[in-house]
């Protein structure tokens, strides 16, 4: 059974509202990700980050921003919530290269 | 930047039967890694399997097994003795080793009883 986890599992906001959805995982993993999707659609990646003080961009990331503080925790916040960030957002973890990802059971983030 | 294709978006197997859902790559990495998920309908994403770039033999868990052929880049998803609860979404990943995990697009398998 995969230790990661995510808060909330859903949520419902308004336009112009900054959130933050989080992300923790108990495994001691380095490498962590945030990826966006709508239903059945495919994934798609918004930050990685190799460990702590470590954050990339990746395909989505130009409205929002992540923190890698600790290794266990990886934030991913919105400034400024829009309709077109409704969608589900998944966080994974991984260890070394030949290592699969685990994934949290996502945050359904609605923008009204 | 790497690539990775799945050309069906949908695709269709009587129970009990084999079925192989295609997934296509792109890197100029010579190490990397290539991996399988499934995704129900309630949304997780279940590891299935995983095969290194290095890896001599092709992997098996199993009912899945991997048909890696390097030189095509492609890594191929055979799913065995179809059950009715294997009707998800099938995703195909790589990861190379100094980079991030990119997801192909998904194929929507669905299984005929």
């Amino acid at each position: 059974e995969a230790d990661i986890y995510q808060t909330p599992r859903y949520l419902v906001i308004g336009t112009g509202k900054k959130i933050t959805l989080e992300c923790s995982q108990t495994m001691g993993h380095d490498k962590m990700y945030w990826y966006q999707q709508d239903p059945g659609m495919e994934l798609h990646l918004i930050h990685y980050s190799y460990g702590v003080n470590s954050t990339e961009k990746g395909d989505l990331s130009s409205e929002s921003t992540v923190s890698r503080i600790r290794t266990e925790h990886f934030p991913l916040t919105l400034e400024s919530a829009r309709p077109s960030h409704t969608s589900q957002y998944l966080c994974a973890s991984s260890a070394g290269q030949g290592a699969e990802a685990f994934f949290g059971q996502g945050t359904r983030l609605t923008v009204v | 930047a790497q690539k990775i294709t799945q050309t069906q978006p949908g695709m269709f197997v009587q129970e009990k039967e084999a079925v192989t859902l295609d997934c296509t790559y792109d890197t100029s990495d010579p190490s990397y890694g290539l991996f399988w998920y499934k995704q129900p309908s309630s949304g997780e994403m279940i590891f299935l399997i995983y095969q290194g770039s290095y890896d001599q033999q092709n992997a098996t868990e199993g009912r899945y097994s991997l048909n890696f052929q390097k030189a095509r880049k492609s890594a191929n998803l055979v799913i065995s003795a179809s059950q009715l609860g294997d009707s998800a979404m099938y995703f195909c990943a790589m990861r190379p080793i100094y980079n991030d995990m990119r997801f192909g697009a998904g194929t929507r398998l669905t299984v005929k009883p």
